[in-house]
């Protein structure tokens, strides 16, 4: 299973919509995450399962989509949200992760 | 708290071996499914390895890039998650992570990372 992540770069303002598209080469039964990753870190759990987020993360980020479009969507842009996002499947293996988006400053 | 710790990394020429190590803390190792997933340098992350846990008899899955050459194991005594890495390729350069999965279809916790470097 392939995914695609569009666009491969964005570039916001603090306090903007950010919308990151994350597309299936075929059906993946929901079982898609979003992760945040900051230069020289670990990436960390945003969302799972397509729509849940994960215990700690600003209610500002959220997911949604079904079948093989699925999208992350960050509402008012916070400084410390300036990072590269990357969705990734888990309906069998292998598992795949997306290219990345890269969120900077504009 | 819950922490994954990485060891072992380093410089190796191709076709050397190396042998990854990762300490769990703060969470009861032996019922999760572990993970390495990578990060070639500049790249996006790669899944490498499962192992489940012994309800699902740790049976193991890997990459096809790794298949062959990466051996994962774990021991749920001393809390550790290991990979064995064999005939390694100047491609196999990457920051390798261990990870947990959540049992919700999700990686949770991520170790801090280890850098092995293959290169003559």
């Amino acid at each position: 299973i392939q995914l695609t992540q569009s666009p491969s770069s964005l570039s916001a303002s603090v306090g903007d919509r950010v919308t990151i598209t994350c597309r299936a080469s075929q059906g993946i039964n929901g079982h898609l995450t979003w992760y945040q990753q900051k230069p020289g870190k670990a990436p960390k759990l945003l969302i799972y399962e397509a729509s849940t987020l994960q215990s700690g993360v600003p209610s500002r980020f959220s997911g949604s989509g079904s079948g093989t479009d699925f999208t992350l969507t960050i509402t008012s842009l916070q400084p410390e949200d300036f990072a590269t996002y990357y969705c990734q499947h888990l309906n069998g293996f292998p598992f795949t992760f997306g290219p990345g988006t890269t969120v900077d400053i504009k | 708290e819950v922490q994954l710790m990485e060891s072992g990394g380093g410089l190796v020429q191709p076709g050397g071996s190396l042998r990854l190590s990762c300490a769990a803390s703060g969470f009861t190792f032996s019922d999760h499914f572990m993970d390495w997933v990578r990060q070639a340098p500049g790249k996006g992350l790669e899944w490498v390895a499962r192992i489940r846990n012994k309800a699902s008899r740790y049976s193991i899955e890997y990459a096809a890039s790794v298949k062959g050459r990466f051996t994962i194991s774990r021991d749920d005594s001393k809390k550790s998650l290991d990979l064995q890495m064999n005939s390694l390729k100047t491609e196999d350069t990457a920051v390798y992570y261990c990870v947990r999965d959540s049992r919700d279809y999700a990686f949770d916790i991520w170790g801090q990372g280890t850098v092995v470097t293959v290169s003559s």
